[in-house]
């Protein structure tokens, strides 16, 4: 059972350009996650989807980004019109479809830096 | 709003001794608590959790506690070793989880 897959690795992009960041959850997992990691900082819960459907996304900046976890497909982090702030690791986890979701044990994978030059 | 904290950034210890992450929330709806270690370039992994009904887990080498009334909870690691040196994150939750700033412990042979 492989575990939660996201690419690229690394993705660098010039101010301006979008950034597409793309996490695969574990099989049988309904529940995505997503995490920032600023240089020096802990994690910052982001957003929380299951398919099809934004749960929570008290955590996302109000302009340029936007998630998605469609019926078929990996879950899709945008942001556009990058700047140079949002360069980070950005972690995708993930957590069976029993109990409260956002309660469950989290699974990550290993995530993508992204570097805006 | 910081909910979940975690004041040492860093701690230093000696092979074969204890080690003790500390963790503080604010959040009294918080009644699961987990801890997460993290190796650089890779993703968060899950080491140990614990439910707001119990004060104690124990797994091996790791044992968690929790302190309802001081809203903080530990981590000891005993005996530490090299290969535990890592970033530890605390986490909280209620609906949704809470992560605090990691603490990078360093285990020196």
């Amino acid at each position: 059972n492989a575990g939660v897959m996201q690419n690229p690795r690394h993705l660098v992009r010039r101010r301006g350009q979008e950034a597409r960041l793309r996490c695969s959850p574990m099989k049988g997992h309904s529940h995505v996650y997503w995490y920032r990691q600023l240089p020096e900082e802990g994690l910052k819960f982001m957003v929380y989807l299951q398919k099809e459907n934004i749960i929570d996304e008290s955590g996302m900046p109000k302009e340029r980004f936007s998630a998605e976890f469609p019926k078929e497909g990996p879950s899709i982090l945008r942001i556009q019109q990058v700047v140079r702030g949002d360069s980070a690791a950005y972690f995708c986890a993930s957590s069976p479809p029993q109990g409260r979701g956002g309660t469950d044990t989290q699974y990550f994978g290993p995530g993508t830096r992204l570097t805006v030059l | 709003d910081q909910q979940v904290k975690q004041n040492s950034p860093s701690l230093s210890v000696q092979e074969g001794r204890i080690s003790i992450l500390n963790c503080d929330y604010t959040n009294s709806m918080f009644d699961y608590f987990l801890w997460y270690k993290k190796y650089p370039a890779e993703g968060p992994t899950f080491l140990i959790s614990i439910s707001s009904i119990k004060d104690k887990n124990e797994d091996g080498r790791f044992t968690v506690f929790l302190n309802k009334s001081a809203k903080h909870l530990s981590l000891h690691i005993v005996p530490s070793q090299p290969g535990d040196s890592a970033v530890y994150f605390c986490a909280a939750s209620d609906n949704d989880m809470r992560f605090g700033a990691g603490t990078r412990l360093t285990v020196k042979p």
